[in-house]
């Protein structure tokens, strides 16, 4: 299978703030990731897809960067409801695997 | 709009088998996947397979070959998650999720279905 690793695992953000998110794949995946927005007790929500492509309805501070193993989540200026987990997904390969997720906490 | 309405929380024993349903609305039935994801309290988002909501063929993750089943019925167009032999490890909300097809072979998944709430206590 191929493993998701986010970096950080947790981030401590004010509003305002730029903040950027990492994902890294253990094997090249193309432009074949994609990042959801989870909040508490709510289904995941699609974020970014192909790597780069905003969904639509999605505000346009969020932006997604990368190809082959490395990439990026970026929200250029965090917002009171930007306050979620973030996980990343590889759809590279038939059995879909996700980032362990990172926590964006209130400074 | 799209939408996928998932069954209500379920509480089974140690043991037992649970089925959880998830009904599409709002696109064609038979022109996407669905896949099934679940997420224990406070963990993260553990992939169990899909289903070829057309051809009615499956991919299951390794860790649940032999204690899943995935099913259509298109009739209906609800998508079925079966998960025998439960134990208190599978404990989780599960979610059923639409697989989106983009350009080359380009794919993601959306919407989401609400979740389920699975308990497993003796």
């Amino acid at each position: 299978d191929i493993q998701m690793t986010q970096s950080p695992s947790s981030l401590s953000a004010s509003v305002g703030d730029r903040v950027t998110i990492t994902c890294r794949a253990s094997q090249i995946i193309s432009t074949y990731l994609n990042w959801y927005q989870q909040k508490p007790g709510k289904a995941p929500k699609l974020l970014i897809y192909a790597a780069s492509s905003l969904q639509s309805g999605v505000p346009s501070r969020f932006s997604g960067s990368g190809s082959g193993t490395d990439f990026t989540l970026t929200i250029s200026s965090l917002q009171p409801e930007d306050f979620a987990t973030y996980y990343c997904q590889q759809s590279y390969s038939t059995s879909i695997t996700f980032g362990q997720g990172t926590r964006l906490e209130i400074k | 709009q799209v939408q996928l309405v998932q069954s209500g929380a379920e509480v089974k024993k140690p043991g037992a088998s649970v089925k959880v349903s998830c009904k599409a609305s709002g696109y064609t039935f038979t022109g996407h996947y669905i896949h099934w994801v679940r997420q224990a309290t406070g963990q993260g988002l553990e992939w169990m397979g899909w289903i070829n909501t057309n051809s009615g063929g499956t991919n299951y993750a390794q860790k649940f070959q032999g204690r899943v089943t995935m099913t259509t019925d298109t009739s209906s167009s609800t998508a079925y998650m079966e998960l025998s032999r439960l134990t208190s490890d599978d404990t989780a909300v599960y979610y059923c999720a639409r697989r989106v097809v983009g350009a080359i072979t380009l794919n993601w998944l959306d919407p989401w279905g609400q979740g389920t709430l699975v308990t497993v206590s003796s």
